[in-house]
């Protein structure tokens, strides 16, 4: 089945306690990406990346490193957790980016830090 | 700044009758719009898509507009049904960034 998979699905930590989120998808896309979802602000872009090696900022990168060493696996890396880093994370992976490839989505990854 | 915006959070609609959500932008680089569904406890999932170069799209129920003039989307779900409740989120394309609006919730009622 063609899915995107990330784990946790839930996480609960302490500040500053480094944590790794982890994404795999099997369908061989180029583009993978990271999002928060928070109340009232629906779903910013953490990073993305094109293809392997090549990763980019979003729009809220700060507190966050990825690396994309292998074309299904994008790791989202919380070095130092702060609280407000507390939402729901979402990895999602599509063929190419440019054009009109939809994005497919993982179930989710509800991180807490206290 | 935001630069798509759902400016209703919310929507309560009966079953069987029109759903209409709505979506403004502020970028005029943007060239393709899509809609997304997403229950709880789930990944958002695609639903509709419409390029800028269209003012329409239709896909069974569900019906896209684009009014580029009024930098304005809509997604209408005729007729709508209970398992449509979810939340819905435009979202816009430009290059290589897709930006996400909020969202509204939308709940059909028996």
């Amino acid at each position: 089945e063609a899915q995107v998979t990330q784990n946790p699905r839930y996480l609960i930590t302490v500040t500053g306690k480094k944590l790794t989120v982890t994404c795999s998808q099997n369908m061989n896309h180029e583009y993978m990406s990271w999002y928060r979802q928070d109340p009232g602000l629906g779903l910013r872009q953490i990073y993305y990346s094109m293809n392997v090696e090549v990763t980019d900022k979003g729009d809220v990168p700060e507190g966050y490193k990825v690396s994309r060493k292998e074309k299904r696996n994008f790791p989202l890396i919380l070095e130092s957790p702060s609280p407000n880093q507390t939402s729901l994370y979402f990895c999602a992976s599509s063929p190419t980016v440019i054009g009109h490839s939809p994005l497919h989505f993982g179930n989710g990854t509800r991180l807490t830090v206290t | 700044d935001q630069q798509v915006k759902q400016n209703s959070p919310s929507l309560s609609v009966q079953e069987g009758r029109i759903s209409i959500l709505n979506c403004d932008y502020t970028n005029s680089m943007f060239d393709y719009f899509l809609w997304y569904k997403k229950y709880p406890a789930e990944g958002p999932t695609f639903l509709i898509s419409i390029s800028s170069i269209k003012d329409k799209n239709e896909d069974g129920r569900f019906t896209v507009f684009l009014n580029k003039s009024a930098k304005h989307l809509s997604l209408h779900i005729v007729p709508s049904q209970p398992g449509d409740s979810a939340v819905y989120f435009c979202a816009a394309k430009s290059f290589q960034k897709l930006v996400f609006g909020t969202g509204t919730r939308l709940l059909v009622s028996p």
